[in-house]
């Protein structure tokens, strides 16, 4: 099936150690997204690539990390920088920016 | 830069009741998303609609780009449809302004 895959659907992390997202797209889209949501929060943009090698700071990248290697492949790494990492992580892609969004099913990251 | 406004921000309604979701943005955009989340997170692609109206099913949606609202349309409401609802415009970076949502809550 063609999509959006993000793995794992929980990750538990002890504070301090980083952990790495995985999103991985078939659509061949250009454009990829990270967001995180809060409880009863709308999204927020932490990072987000147009094409394959380039990337660019969202409006909350402060303690993430990605990279763009491949086309299909757009991992989050959530470093010990990151204040209050626990959220809902959602990766998100389109066939160029400005044209529509499809999203993965998330990954529920909580810090024990 | 552009804000994005949802109402109402709650909606609890019976089963089979219709019900309209508005969307303001105070700025001209050339697209705009609806998507639904549900219970479990997941954000569903609900319309594309940068103006118009299209529909699909039971939901409907319609754009009025020159006075900046579109409309969300449920009709004969189930209790699957339970859940938030965005909408979400680009700003100038291309990069999507997201509403805070309208949660709905529909009762059986």
């Amino acid at each position: 099936d063609g999509g959006i895959t993000q793995s794992p659907k929980y990750l538990f992390r002890k504070e301090g150690q980083n952990v790495t997202l995985s999103c991985e797209q078939n659509l061949n889209h250009d454009a990829m997204y990270w967001y995180r949501q809060d409880p009863g929060q709308g999204l927020r943009l932490i990072y987000y690539s147009q094409i394959v090698n380039d990337f660019q700071k969202g409006d909350i990248a402060e303690g993430y990390s990605v990279s763009r290697e491949k086309k299909e492949s757009f991992p989050l790494t959530v470093t010990s920088a990151q204040k209050n990492p626990t959220a809902f992580y959602l990766c998100a892609s389109s066939p160029q920016v400005n044209t529509e969004a499809f999203f993965g099913q998330g990954t529920r990251l909580t810090v024990v | 830069g552009i804000q994005v406004e949802q109402s109402p921000p709650d909606l609890i309604l019976q089963e089979g009741a219709n019900s309209t979701l508005r969307c303001n943005f105070s700025d001209s955009v050339n697209n705009l998303q609806w998507f639904h989340q549900n219970p479990w997170g997941q954000l569903i692609n609900l319309f594309y609609i940068p103006s118009g109206t299209k529909q699909n099913g039971r939901l409907s949606a319609t754009t009025v780009a020159t006075e900046r609202y579109s409309l969300l349309y449920i009709s004969s409401s189930q209790t699957t449809d339970s859940g938030v609802y965005f909408c979400a415009v680009p700003d100038s970076n291309y990069q999507l302004i997201w509403g805070a949502g309208t949660k709905l809550i529909i009762k059986p």
